[in-house]
């Protein structure tokens, strides 16, 4: 069974400071790798789809990168509305999915 | 607009069933895959099931395989799904998601509803 790991798990950081989030699959997924935010009681919104695209609509401070089995979000010049959970998903077998266990990042 | 909206959630013993919908508007249901993905209470999104367009594939997890079963009904623009033998750690938001892409492009839940919470529960 395809598994999803997630470093760190969570996080502190200050607006404005630069994120990273790594994800790491238990084998090859090409790019076949997307990353959601999800906020307190609401639903999780898509930010990168197929490692590296921009949903459009959000803000280009979010860039995802990588390809088989590492990937990693990158959230520049953190803004406040961006503290929230991120979870990334591997989609690699059509119409079977995987999420991470999620990576919160909160205010320092 | 896009809109997902969840109904069919509440309180049931371990044992018990419950059928979840998922009624969809704003665009045109039978072009589309379906998922089921659920989060129990402050723990994370874990995937349930996925159904395709004309409902010939449907894949399920491990942890729900012959308790749940997905359907859909293209001519209702309804998305389902029927919960079996439900147990203490179903209990969670389950939320219905619209997929793009899956045949021929990138894969990704593109829209989701605001969830229903099934509560497993003596």
């Amino acid at each position: 069974d395809m598994q999803m790991t997630q470093s760190p798990s969570s996080l502190s950081a200050s607006v404005g400071d630069r994120v990273t989030i790594t994800c790491r699959a238990s084998q090859s997924i090409g790019t076949s790798l997307n990353w959601y935010q999800q906020k307190p009681g609401k639903a999780p919104t898509v930010l990168i789809y197929a490692a590296s695209s921009l949903q459009s609509g959000v803000p280009s401070r979010f860039s995802g990168s990588g390809s088989g089995t590492d990937f990693t979000l990158t959230i520049s010049n953190l803004q406040p509305e961006d503290f929230a959970t991120y979870y990334c998903q591997q989609t690699y077998s059509t119409l079977l999915f995987t999420f991470g266990p999620g990576t919160k990042v909160d205010i320092k | 607009e896009v809109q997902l909206v969840e109904s069919g959630g509440g309180l049931v013993k371990p044992g018990g069933s419950l059928r979840l919908s998922c009624a969809a508007s704003g665009f045109t249901l039978s072009n589309y895959d379906m998922n089921w993905v659920r989060q129990a209470p402050g723990k994370g999104l874990e995937w349930v099931s996925s159904i395709s367009t004309t409902s010939y594939y449907k894949f399920y997890a491990d942890s729900v395989r012959g308790r749940f079963t997905i359907s859909r009904d293209n001519t209702k623009k309804s998305l389902y799904l029927e919960m079996n033998s439900l147990r203490p750690d179903d209990t969670a938001v389950y939320y219905c998601t619209r997929l793009r892409g899956c045949s021929s492009s990138p894969c990704y839940d593109e829209y989701w509803g605001q969830g229903t919470l099934v509560t497993v529960s003596s």
